[in-house]
C-alpha cells in the first residue's frame, strides 16, 4: 500500500515547454485534487475530482488541465509553463467527504522552477 | 481579511513546553483538518474534528463551532514536533477546504 505517490520530485523548465506532473493512489478514493503552495500563501486548489471521467476546477485553474481516466490516476499538465507557475505542488486523496469520516492522504510534492 | 487566522506565525520552545496553536475562521464550516508538514515538504493529516476535541498521542484539537475556533495542543513537546502546523476548515457551502497560512514551530532541545 503506497499510498499516494507523485511525481517527479524536482523539476526545472523553460517558459513554453510543457510537462505533466503524474499523481497515483491505491486507496481506492474516489477524490483527488492537486495543490499549489507559494511562500507566505495557504495551500491553494487547482483542480479536482470526485471519481473517474469527472473533474472541475479549484480557485487557480488557469494554465493547467487534467484529466482522471482511470480511479487511481489524476496527472496534471502544464501545456505552456510560464514563470508565474513556479511553485511547490501537491496532490492529494480521500474518501469522499460526505460519506466517510476521511483525512486527506498527500504526495510528497512536487518542486517546479519555470526559468 | 483571511477567512482563516493562524496565531502564532512563528513559535520557538524548549523540549517539554505546553504549545498551543490557534486557528480562527469566518466561514461556516462542516470540519476542520490539522495538518502537519515537516521540513522537506511532506503533508501529512493530523486531525479531521467537527465538534469538541480529538487526542492522539501527544496532539490535542479543540474545536468550537460556535466561536468559529479551532485549537491544536502538543504536551511535552520534543524536536522531532518542530514543523509546520496548518489549519484547514472545510466550507459548508462551497464544501472545498480553505488553507491558513501556517504556523511554523521549532522545539529546541
Amino acid at each position: 500500500n503506497a499510498g499516494v505517490t507523485q511525481t517527479p520530485k524536482f523539476q526545472v523548465l523553460k517558459t513554453g515547454q510543457s510537462m505533466t506532473l503524474q499523481c497515483a493512489q491505491d486507496m481506492n478514493h474516489e477524490y483527488m485534487s492537486w495543490y499549489r503552495q507559494d511562500p507566505g500563501m495557504g495551500l491553494r486548489l487547482i483542480h479536482y475530482s470526485v471519481g473517474a471521467g469527472i473533474t472541475d476546477q479549484g480557485e487557480v485553474p488557469n494554465g493547467y488541465n487534467v484529466s482522471r481516466s482511470t480511479t487511481e490516476d489524476f496527472p496534471l499538465r502544464l501545456l505552456s509553463a510560464a514563470p508565474s507557475q513556479t511553485s511547490v505542488y501537491f496532490c492529494a486523496s480521500s474518501h469522499m467527504w460526505s460519506s466517510y469520516n476521511s483525512p486527506l492522504h498527500f504526495g510528497n510534492g512536487t518542486r517546479l522552477t519555470v526559468t | 481579511k483571511n477567512e482563516v487566522e493562524q496565531s502564532p506565525q512563528n513559535l520557538t520552545a524548549q523540549e517539554g513546553e505546553f504549545i498551543t496553536i490557534n486557528c480562527s475562521y469566518s466561514v461556516g464550516i462542516s470540519a476542520l483538518h490539522w495538518l502537519q508538514q515537516h521540513p522537506g515538504g511532506g503533508i501529512v493529516s493530523l486531525f479531521m474534528l467537527s465538534s469538541g476535541k480529538k487526542k492522539h498521542g501527544r496532539l490535542i484539537a479543540t474545536i468550537n463551532i460556535q466561536e468559529k475556533h479551532s485549537s491544536l495542543h502538543i504536551t511535552a513537546s520534543h524536536p522531532r514536533d518542530s514543523a509546520v502546523y496548518i489549519c484547514a476548515p472545510r466550507s459548508y457551502n462551497t464544501d472545498k477546504l480553505i488553507f491558513g497560512t501556517g504556523t511554523r514551530l521549532q522545539v529546541f532541545p
